[in-house]
């Protein structure tokens, strides 16, 4: 039973747009939830979270969302950038992060210069 | 780059034979966890250790065993490799709340 989701296995965008990745969750036990950035032949690299207490969380280009009436988050990243180009996870835990993080499927997002 | 390291890189082995898969960290981090990468289903977790000779299963543990003699070092085991732990495995480490990724292994079971 997957507990987290990403629905859409990949996403193209233009360079200068905006790209909106989406996470949905089913535990309502979760209340701390990551986004992690992986290139190809590397391990994943932490991007941003945030915690349930919030429901919005800023970092330079990248911004999380969180709906828990709808266990819902996304990541939305402005400008894009031909950088940005890797597969994005959506990760959830419970305890505000120190419980064992549970993944989604990925994303993989292409910036189109 | 958190101080991980994963070994071997890459390895190539039999069915039937055993293999171990080694993380190091040098941060003194408390938890410990080994994932699996496959297409379409993301990282999926085989075993995570939460101190010292302190370990769990996670979602996908079968065939695979694990043991941590010291904070630094975890081990997992495939006791009898199979095709379908053909896999890019990952070392990950944790104090609270972000989880810091080693380079990976890829590992192909022939």
């Amino acid at each position: 039973d997957q507990q987290v989701k990403q629905n859409s296995p990949s996403l193209s965008v233009q360079e200068g747009r905006i790209s909106i990745l989406n996470c949905d969750y089913t535990n309502s036990m979760f209340d701390y939830f990551l986004w992690y950035k992986k290139y190809p032949a590397e391990g994943p690299t932490f991007l941003i979270s945030i915690s349930s207490i919030k429901d919005k969380n800023e970092d330079g280009r990248f911004t999380v969302f969180l709906n828990k009436s709808a266990k819902h988050l996304s990541l939305h990243i402005v400008p894009s950038q031909p950088g940005d180009s890797a597969v994005y996870f959506c990760a959830a835990s419970g305890n505000f992060g120190n419980e064992k993080l549970t993944f989604g499927t990925g994303t993989r997002l292409t910036i189109i210069p | 780059d958190a101080g991980i390291t994963q070994s071997p890189r890459h390895k190539v082995t039999e069915t039937g034979t055993p293999v171990t898969l080694r993380c190091h960290q040098t941060e003194n981090h408390r938890y410990m966890y080994w994932y699996r990468q496959d297409p379409g289903h993301g990282l999926r977790l085989i075993h995570y250790s939460y101190g010292v000779k302190d370990t769990d299963k996670g979602e996908v543990s079968d065939g695979y065993s694990v043991s941590r003699s010291k904070t630094e070092d975890f081990l997992l085991t495939l006791e009898s490799a199979t095709s379908s732990q053909t896999s890019v495995y990952f070392c990950a480490i944790s104090e609270r709340t972000e989880a810091f990724f080693g380079q990976g292994t890829r590992l192909t079971v022939v």
